[in-house]
């Protein structure tokens, strides 16, 4: 059961453009979000997070917005970069119960000049 | 460079042997976390461990078992290989259960032939 679903494989935008990545959950237990880029050869790296009580959270170029009622969380990159080219990982946690960080499948993105 | 440690980078065996990755955590970091991820799939969580104890277990096989020894590091032990094991093999670490952000390795890619 994939309690953290990451529709779309890949996506491609060109430079200078938003890119928005979307994440869906089935579990209402998740209160704690994180994005998480991955390069090649590399391990994930902590891009942003948001917690349950808030619905958007921004760190200059890249916003997390929170829809608990459609169990729905999107990450917003403007402008894009070719350097955010990369895998990026919508993860989730029960944060007051429980610290492990359920994965997506993961998104490729690829901005092109 | 995320400050977490993982040996070795890359590992090719064959079917029915037994390996050992390592992961040293961060300096300072407590709690280790391993997580398997296979072809196009998320990270799947193993196991965590907190200052030597097991704290969370996730879809770690039988045939896998882990520990966290006094001086933190932490070692994933995997036996009687199959052809299906071969994955990338994330550590990751933090400061406590709860803090959140995972800092993660760069993985330990394993190869079953």
């Amino acid at each position: 059961d994939q309690q953290v679903k990451q529709n779309s494989p890949s996506l491609s935008v060109q430079e200078g453009r938003i890119s928005i990545l979307n994440c869906d959950y089935t579990n209402s237990m998740f209160d704690y979000f994180l994005w998480y880029k991955k390069y090649p050869a590399e391990g994930p790296t902590f891009l942003i997070s948001i917690s349950s009580i808030k619905d958007k959270n921004e760190d200059g170029r890249f916003t997390v917005f929170l829809n608990k009622s459609a169990k729905h969380l999107s990450l917003h990159i403007v402008p894009s970069q070719p350097g955010d080219s990369a895998v990026y990982f919508c993860a989730a946690s029960k944060f007051r119960v429980s610290d492990k960080l359920i994965f997506g499948t993961g998104t490729r993105l690829q901005v092109f000049p | 460079d995320s400050g977490v440690t993982q040996t070795p980078k890359h590992l090719i065996t064959a079917t029915g042997q037994r390996v050992t990755l390592r992961c040293s955590p961060r300096s300072g970091d407590l709690s280790v976390y391993w997580y398997q991820q296979s072809l196009d799939q998320g990270l799947q969580f193993l196991i965590q461990y907190y200052n030597g104890e097991e704290r969370a277990k996730g879809n770690i096989l039988e045939r896998f078992s882990a520990q966290q020894f006094p001086d933190l590091h932490s070692e994933l032990n995997l036996s009687s290989l199959e052809l299906g094991d071969s994955a990338l093999y994330f550590c990751a670490s933090s400061v406590a259960p709860g803090s959140g952000e995972l800092f993660f390795g760069e993985g330990s890619r394993l190869t079953v032939l």
